[in-house]
């Protein structure tokens, strides 16, 4: 079975510029959740998705969102980039809920300059 | 405020020892408690879940224990491999359906 899998790979946008980034669970999990991680530094929450509601949402400004889409998959967009978004993206998808093991994607690396 | 802390943040140990990996935390109301290696630039791979109601879970060369009661968990890594070189993050799961990460250990294997 494929794992969790997220697009793009790397992208490179300059501030102010806008993102959406692309996350499919494995088959059959039907929560999302997405992490931010600053080099050096674990990963912190910013989403939960589950059955195309949202179940949390981290401490982060109202220029990120996300959404779910009936297939389970996910976006994370965020607006009016910033240098220090600068980041990598990851998803994480589990069976049913957060309480599930969690499993993770590759990430996407975003560099704002 | 949920804090992971993991000590030390790097250790470097001869191929062959067996070793652990500390993480501690500051509230015991946990649900279950994961291990994951990450890889430089890589996602995160996950290695033990832990059920708060587990004492340890073993896979492999690997055994994870768990005690809420002194805030603590650890990574026994039995035979230490090349292959094992990594970064380790604890990450526990409260009340609130998130994970709460530490800032990792970098461990590197010298063969």
């Amino acid at each position: 079975d494929a794992g969790v899998t997220q697009s793009p790979t790397h992208l490179i946008k300059t501030r102010g510029q806008q993102v959406t980034l692309r996350c499919s669970p494995i088959s059959g999990h039907k929560s999302v959740s997405w992490y931010q991680q600053v080099l050096g530094q674990g990963p912190q929450f910013i989403f939960q998705y589950y059955e195309k509601e949202e179940r949390g949402r981290g401490n982060f400004p109202d220029r990120f969102s996300a959404r779910q889409f009936p297939n389970y998959s996910s976006e994370l967009n965020v607006n009016a980039l910033l240098l220090g978004d600068s980041a990598l993206y990851l998803c994480a998808s589990s069976l049913v809920s957060s309480y599930n093991e969690q499993f993770f994607g590759p990430g996407t690396r975003l560099t704002v300059l | 405020k949920q804090e992971v802390t993991q000590i030390p943040a790097a250790l470097s140990v001869p191929e062959g020892e067996n070793l652990v990996l500390n993480c501690s935390f500051t509230d015991s109301a946990i649900y279950n408690l994961q291990w994951f290696r990450q890889d430089p630039g890589k996602g995160l791979t996950s290695l033990l879940l832990i059920q708060s109601s587990q004492r340890e879970q073993t896979s492999g060369r690997l055994n994870a224990s768990l005690d809420k009661s002194s805030g603590r968990s650890t990574l026994y890594i039995a035979a230490s491999q090349p292959g094992d070189s990594a970064t380790y993050l604890c990450a526990l799961l409260f009340g609130n359906e998130k994970l709460t990460f530490g800032t990792g250990t970098r461990l590197t294997i010298i063969p």
